[in-house]
């Protein structure tokens, strides 16, 4: 997983309430990007963004929402807008090259 | 959408044997990559391949693109059973990479 760290790998909350998913990573990448995947499924692109204080929408964008302050991090929180919000969700980042690298992932469970 | 279809859903074969797993896209693409991921675990990419190129090799792994068909394929030879996961084929044009449902491969010892 390199210099990439999610953090916590395992999340449970209570419908209705926001929750932050942190993504950190020390490879001095500038694009970085959020997937979200469910059982079975490929990758969804959330929120990715290619340079600091400036981020684009993905695929499926609603319900949730980023910032990128610094180019270490690229938090993204899951709002209560985002009707089924159960899922592994995944940080990547891309250096000059094309490919992506990954962080662990989190699970996050929303009851 | 761009997205790549992988093709068989689900595989399984005997240690040392051959592994092939098939992508079709829809639109142009400036690359395809393939990419590996182990049970509950982040993805770990394998290789990329340039819309000008036809095949490419690394390790036990070859990856075969035909543009004028629009699919990819990627043989994993004499399998092991560390080669057990999911593979992803990812296609990049106009947008950032969009990923395939996967194969699951299943090698068994």
């Amino acid at each position: 997983d390199g210099g990439i760290t999610q953090s916590p790998k395992y999340l449970f909350r209570k419908e209705g309430q926001n929750v932050t998913l942190s993504c950190e990573q020390n490879l001095n990448h500038d694009a970085m990007y959020w997937y979200r995947q469910d059982p079975g499924q490929g990758l969804r692109l959330i929120y990715y963004s290619q340079i600091v204080n400036d981020f684009q929408k993905g695929d499926i964008a609603e319900g949730y929402s980023v910032s990128r302050e610094k180019k270490e991090s690229f938090p993204l929180t899951v709002t209560s807008a985002q009707k089924n919000p159960t899922a592994f969700y995944l940080c990547a980042t891309a250096g000059t090259g094309y490919e992506q690298y990954f962080g662990p992932g989190t699970r996050l469970t929303v009851t | 959408s761009q997205q790549g279809e992988e093709d068989p859903q689900a595989l399984s074969i005997q240690e040392g044997e051959n592994a092939t797993m098939n992508c079709s896209y829809k639109t142009s693409i400036n690359n395809l990559q393939w990419y590996r991921q182990n049970s509950g675990r982040g993805l770990v990419h394998l290789i990329l391949i340039r819309s000008n190129e036809r095949e490419k090799h690394s390790g036990r792994l070859r990856v075969t693109l035909d543009t004028s068909k629009k699919s990819s394929s990627l043989l994993i030879t004499a399998s092991r059973a560390a080669d057990t996961a999911s593979y992803f084929c990812a296609t990049e044009g106009n947008t950032p990479l969009v990923f395939g449902k996967g194969t699951r491969l299943s090698v068994i010892a």
